[in-house]
């Protein structure tokens, strides 16, 4: 079974500044989908960016982007120049075949004025 | 651009009650998934539907159930309610080749 594990439980960032979340997953499957979901106090899952495991680029949505290590199975989130707006609950997620969507058990981000 | 609608949004029930959740699909995705969340977890996956036929299934209570209709909008039915179905309820959407599923605002869901 495909695990996806988040071992930062809580993460804080000065305003402006860059974080990193990280991300690990277990799978035998190839090609696959990973995705970074952010949920904030309005417990609003919204979509951050999504990493197709056959492509080799890392994929970057403004000022947020990933290094995705297909080897390592890791798939770590960079946000930059971190605004108030960026304090939620984040959460990684793996995808293989349409199927359901397996989370991790998420970071929650604190953005320091 | 057009999202996933859910209602209602907040549902008070009491302990053996039923509940209906409904979801209302991005227009042109075909495929709809259930999840649910409980306090301070992760969203866990209850059952999927691709063009009306079930697609897969989660840890879904047998005391729940759940069809996806013509129009793609999909109803999640819930029976004799326990206090520990309280939960956030999403429903998410996607087109079946691009893999990637959009989430309604979800229904929290109390029961008492």
């Amino acid at each position: 079974a495909q695990t996806v594990t988040q071992s930062q439980p809580e993460m804080s960032v000065q305003e402006a500044e860059t974080v990193t979340l990280s991300c690990t997953y277990d799978t035998s499957e190839s090609d696959y989908y990973l995705f970074w979901y952010k949920q904030p106090p309005s417990r609003q899952m919204i979509l951050v960016i999504r990493q197709e495991a056959y492509k080799q680029q890392n994929a970057t949505e403004n000022r947020f982007s990933v290094n995705f290590q297909k080897a390592a199975k890791s798939f770590s989130l960079k946000i930059s120049d971190s605004q108030l707006g960026d304090a939620a609950m984040y959460f990684c997620a793996y995808n293989f075949g349409n199927e359901k969507l397996t989370f991790g058990t998420g970071t929650r981000l604190t953005i320091i004025p | 651009a057009a999202g996933v609608i859910q209602s209602p949004r907040h549902l008070i029930k009491e302990k053996r009650e039923t509940a209906t959740l409904k979801c209302y699909p991005i227009p042109r995705h075909d495929t709809v998934y259930w999840y649910q969340q409980g306090p301070g977890q992760d969203p866990q996956f209850l059952i999927s539907f691709y063009e009306k036929m079930q697609s897969d299934k989660g840890s879904i209570p047998d005391r729940f159930s759940a069809q996806q209709f013509s129009d793609y909008h999909s109803e999640l039915n819930m029976s004799s309610l326990e206090l520990g179905d309280s939960a956030l309820y999403f429903c998410a959407s996607s087109l079946r080749q691009t893999e990637t599923q959009y989430f309604g605002p979800g229904t929290r869901l109390l029961v008492l």
